[in-house]
């Protein structure tokens, strides 16, 4: 699996778009951008997931780079529900589970 | 939706006893299950892979017989830590993904605090 570079923290005011950015410069062509977060206390949650093309969903929006060594997560209108560690995984679409984990972005969602 | 269920949520235990941790996947049978655990304020890290009917996986530095896991069946896997000591205490989680599908249908349990005296 590529390698993942993130933000360690960011913050963003409620009902603002959030933009979590990802860095996978050594991205194989098989392999996908997910996204997952964990809310404190809590095991993650799958978010969304994309190859080349832009992503939506009920949840976010996934904005892939043409060369797609980088991505950027979109929470158009942030909550403090938000309130998380997001994390970029990428990885061939074959794996059943197997995730490494990198640090993540601790957002928190501010009033 | 899928459901991955964990129990406890969590547990306190002496020092030299052993805790089993249980993990279910509700609606749909899971052939593969992982183990991670997560020391506060860092991220998970990948334990073990739980394989049905045979024997787990483990990573790189984690010891068998000190986390035996055990896949009995096609809806539960259990992690058992043996003879725990205050640094075993940690936040364990387990997922499963629904057979056939990709990671998008990953699903985690809601994790295990443990708490070793």
């Amino acid at each position: 699996d590529a390698k993942t570079t993130q933000p360690t923290s960011m913050d963003c005011a409620e009902g603002r778009a959030a933009n979590l950015p990802c860095n996978h410069s050594t991205i194989s062509g098989n392999e996908y951008v997910y996204w997952y977060r964990q809310i404190h206390s809590q095991g993650p949650q799958y978010i969304i997931h994309g190859l080349k093309n832009n992503e939506t969903n009920e949840m976010a929006s996934l904005i892939i780079t043409e060369d797609r060594k980088s991505s950027t997560l979109i929470l158009p209108h942030a909550t403090l529900r938000d309130t998380a560690v997001y994390y970029c995984i990428v990885t061939r679409s074959s794996n059943t589970g197997k995730l490494i984990f990198g640090q993540g972005t601790t957002l928190q969602v501010k009033p | 939706g899928a459901v991955v269920s964990q129990h406890p949520s969590w547990v306190i235990c002496k020092s030299g006893t052993s805790v089993k941790i249980e993990c279910r996947s509700l609606d749909f049978q899971a052939t593969t299950m992982f183990w991670y655990r997560q020391f506060p304020k860092q991220s998970l890290m990948l334990m073990a892979t739980s394989n049905e009917g045979s024997k787990a996986t483990y990573e790189q530095g984690v010891e068998k017989d000190k986390f035996l896991i055990n896949h009995a069946s096609l809806t539960l896997s259990t992690l058992t830590v043996t003879s725990a000591h205050p640094e075993d205490s940690s936040f364990y989680i387990c997922s499963a993904s629904v057979p056939g599908q990709g990671i998008e249908k990953l699903f985690f349990g809601s994790g295990t605090q443990l708490s070793v005296l």
